[in-house]
């Protein structure tokens, strides 16, 4: 059984387009994240949610929205796509917010 | 702003060698330090992690060295072999309301 599952896997699409990415963890943690690692690898928290609570927005641009319905899933909703926002997004979970993240398989995201 | 420097950006040793990788933080309020290996394609997953209240851990072939006065920490891969060629992330967090912040990386190539 996969822990944290993301899907899809790749994702290619146009400008101005609106995508979503959705995950799903099964390790009954309490705090989801989302993650954005850029082409040097750099990985970067966007949102982090606990029990439902939004805790962390950094300064993403709010074309980015996470939604979760529920303590399982965190969904990352990007509207109105720019070329910048061609990454890797890394979904990711953990018992305790700031401790042991476990980590999904990554959605590659291209932006053409 | 960086709050977690992580040296040197690639490294390349040989099969028997031993590779070391090193992190400074900023905040002296994190208290949680892990360690992510990550192989292409594949999301991170937690290597090794330490706490402040010991200098030294080994899981392995892996040992994290830590310095509290200078808040720095280590990764050393006693005996590398080629599958241990990765990138490795380490990053810095805690339950104190720290959000787990990763350094930049470092691209790991173990020859034959």
């Amino acid at each position: 059984d996969t822990a944290v599952s993301q899907t899809p896997k790749y994702l290619v699409t146009q400008m101005g387009n609106d995508k979503s990415i959705k995950c799903e963890q099964n390790l009954g943690h309490d705090t989801m994240y989302w993650y954005k690692q850029d082409s040097k690898k750099f990985l970067k928290i966007m949102f982090s949610y606990n029990n439902k609570e939004l805790i962390i927005n950094e300064t993403v641009p709010n074309r980015f929205s996470p939604k979760s319905p529920d303590k399982a899933h965190l969904n990352l909703h990007i509207n109105s796509l720019e070329l910048g926002d061609s990454a890797v997004y890394f979904c990711a979970s953990s018992q305790v917010w700031g401790t042991e993240a476990f980590f999904g398989q990554g959605t590659r995201l291209t932006v053409v | 702003q960086q709050q977690v420097k992580q040296s040197p950006q690639s490294l390349i040793v040989q099969k028997g060698g031993i590779p070391i990788i090193n992190c400074a933080y900023e905040n002296t309020a994190f208290d949680y330090f892990p360690w992510y290996q990550q192989f292409p394609g594949k999301g991170p997953a937690l290597l090794i992690a330490i706490r402040p209240d010991v200098s030294e851990k080994k899981e392995g072939r892996f040992t994290i060295s830590f310095n509290k006065s200078a808040k720095q920490f280590s990764l050393h891969i006693m005996d590398s072999q080629p599958g241990d060629s990765a990138t490795y992330f380490c990053a810095a967090g805690g339950n104190a309301g720290n959000m787990l912040t990763f350094g930049g990386g470092t691209r790991l190539m173990v020859k034959p």
